[in-house]
Order: structure tokens, then C-alpha cells, then sequence
């Protein structure tokens, strides 16, 4: 079956250290996203690619890089840059030929210790 | 700037019951409208998904409907199931020119129907 596949399903970073969560699909989509949902906020954007090398910064990038050298690959590095990384990260995809809407993955939860 | 209002922020209701989630969205310029269903510690699961140029979409016991000129939409639960306990989200994409822009996520409306 076609889907995105988001992992680990949870990751502990100490202080100062970078993590990098996976995120690949199966759907031959053409367009990735990065969301982070925080308790009481809507998700918010933090990056996306329409395109194999090349992507976008979204509402809150700092702190964050991703990259996109495949087509079914975006992986999310949270660096220490980033000062409250705890949250839920959501993966997603769409075709942007054709409107059918996104899909997501199943989340992975980052929690700093 | 596009910003997307769920209300109620949480509804209990008791099984069988019909309901209505309601979301409204302040700019009209919209490229499609899309509903999703979240469980908790769980990804999204689209429900819906309505084109600016539709008014309803059904799906099952679940009807979604459209008012793009009042900046509403509407979420129709039909004889709710405890299964149906969720939080539900909407989610606009802005329309840029004809160019479909980034999802405007609503905070969410949690419901939970009891037996």
C-alpha cells in the first residue's frame, strides 16, 4: 500500500545536539512538508519542497534544515539551534498534478532531555 | 493574512447524536478546503476534501459543506459513534493567482461521544 512513513515514532535529543527524523513516501508525490504541532496550536510550517533539490522555508524554519536529493526522501534536521524543539512533527505529501489533497504520516514525537 | 477559527474548541455529546463542527476562514480567496481527523499521538487522516468550486462533499455518515463568500465550512457527523472521538481539524489552501498555496491549519475541535 501507498503512505509516508515517518520515523522513529519517538526521539529524545539532549541539549546541543542535532536529530534528524525521517520522512519517505511511496506515493510518487511530488511535493513534501514539514509540520510541527505544539498542545493548543494549530500546525504550523516549517519547511516544504515542490521539487527533488530544491526547498522552501516555511513559518518557522529556524532551526530546522531539511533536504531533498530523491524524490521519496525529506528528512527534517532539528539542530540546537533550535531552542524549544519539543513537539510533535508531522510529515506530508502531495501530487501537485493532480488536486487530490495532502497526506500525512504518522508523526514522530521529539522530546528534549 | 489567512487565519483559520475552529469552533467549538471541544464537544461531549452522547451516542447517536447528530453534530456540527463548524470552521470559518477570514480571507474567501481559497483553493480548496480539506478536513482532517486526528487521534491522539497520531498522524492526520483526510476526511474530506472540498474545491472552492463545490459547496458539499459526503462521505459515509460525514458531509462537509462550503461557503466560500461567508468564509464558513461545516462538518455533518451523522449518528456519532464513540469510535468518532477525535480531534478534527480543518485546513484551507489560499488561492495565489490560480496557484495553490500552503495549507492554514484551524486549532482543532476535540470531540468525544460517550456511550
Amino acid at each position: 500500500d501507498g503512505g509516508i512513513t515517518q520515523s522513529p515514532k519517538y526521539l529524545f535529543r539532549k541539549e546541543g545536539q542535532n536529530v534528524t527524523l525521517s520522512c519517505e513516501q511511496n506515493l510518487n508525490h511530488d511535493a513534501m512538508y514539514w509540520y510541527r504541532q505544539d498542545p493548543g496550536q494549530g500546525l504550523r510550517l516549517i519547511y516544504y519542497s515542490q521539487i527533488v533539490n530544491d526547498f522552501q522555508k516555511g513559518d518557522i524554519a529556524e532551526g530546522y534544515s531539511v533536504s531533498r536529493e530523491k524524490k521519496e526522501s525529506f528528512p527534517l534536521t532539528v539542530t540546537s539551534a533550535q531552542k524549544n524543539p519539543t513537539a510533535f512533527y508531522l510529515c506530508a505529501s502531495k501530487n501537485d498534478r493532480l488536486n487530490y489533497g495532502y497526506t500525512f504520516g504518522s508523526g514522530t514525537r521529539l522530546t528534549v532531555v | 493574512k489567512q487565519e483559520v477559527t475552529q469552533i467549538p474548541a471541544a464537544l461531549s455529546v452522547p451516542e447517536g447524536e447528530n453534530l456540527v463542527l463548524n470552521c470559518s476562514f477570514t480571507d474567501s480567496a481559497i483553493y480548496n478546503l480539506q478536513w482532517f481527523r486526528q487521534d491522539p499521538g497520531k498522524g492526520l487522516t483526510s476526511l474530506l476534501l472540498i474545491q472552492s468550486s463545490q459547496r458539499e462533499q459526503t462521505s459515509g455518515r460525514l458531509n462537509a459543506s462550503l461557503d466560500k463568500s461567508s468564509g464558513r465550512s461545516t462538518l455533518y457527523i451523522a449518528a456519532s459513534q464513540p469510535g468518532d472521538s477525535a480531534t478534527y481539524l480543518c485546513a484551507v489552501s489560499p488561492n495565489y493567482g490560480g496557484s495553490q498555496g500552503n495549507l492554514i491549519f484551524g486549532k482543532g475541535t476535540k470531540l468525544s461521544v460517550k456511550p
